[in-house]
């Protein structure tokens, strides 16, 4: 199994840009979660998904932010417009049941 | 919410020593707790989980142990090697969440 995949792994951009964060779970997980992490608060459970429908999103920080799960295979996590607090390593994770979660690679997010 | 603790939060330790990190939960209907090892640059990785029905697991070097009453788990680490360094995060599981600690930095030195 190839794991959890994300893409990009890195991503520059400037003020305003819109910017969208890719994630491919592994095959035959229901659950997907969105993290973020950052030096000052940590990791931060943005989202989940269960079955491919949003259950949670209390920690998607504002309206810039948007997530979409149109299939089992795929997930998107959607800022835009980007501002420079939004820097920060974003992390998606997927489990068979919603416990035993595993992490792809993240995506490395500048926001200049 | 779930409130949680760990302590230390940086441990320095001489390569072949034990190490222990300590979480505290505050809330008892959790019923998972994980640790997960992350390296600098790295994605976190899940090294070794209990259940609330278990009070001690091991894995090789490495140990969980559950005090339910308590509300706490620790890790335990023993014969550590320099490749052990890195951040641990206790993660208690509660309603389909993971709710992760601040972070223990463990430096292991040759």
């Amino acid at each position: 199994d190839a794991g959890v995949i994300q893409s990009p792994r890195h991503e520059v951009t400037e003020m305003g840009q819109e910017v969208t964060l890719r994630c491919k779970p592994i095959s035959g997980h229901d659950y997907l979660f969105w993290y973020r992490q950052t030096m000052m608060r940590g990791l931060e459970l943005l989202i989940y998904f269960n079955n491919n429908v949003p259950i949670d999103d209390s920690g998607m920080p504002e309206d810039r932010f948007s997530a979409k799960m149109p299939n089992a295979s795929f997930s998107t996590l959607k800022i835009q417009p980007s501002e420079p607090r939004d820097s920060a390593v974003y992390f998606c994770a997927s489990s068979f049941v919603a416990d035993t979660q595993y992490f792809g690679p993240g995506t490395r997010l500048t926001v200049l | 919410g779930e409130n949680v603790e760990q302590h230390p939060s940086t441990l320095s330790v001489q390569e072949g020593d034990s190490a222990v990190i300590k979480c505290t939960y505050s809330d008892s209907a959790s019923n998972y707790f994980p640790w997960y090892k992350q390296e600098l640059g790295k994605r976190p990785q899940l090294i070794i989980d209990i259940r609330s029905n278990v009070g001690e697991k091991k894995d090789q070097r490495i140990a969980v142990t559950l005090n339910k009453t308590a509300k706490h788990f620790s890790l335990h680490i023993t014969e550590t090697q320099p490749e052990d360094s890195a951040v641990y995060f206790c993660a208690p599981y509660n309603t389909d969440k993971l709710i992760f600690g601040t972070g223990t930095r463990l430096q292991v030195f040759p």
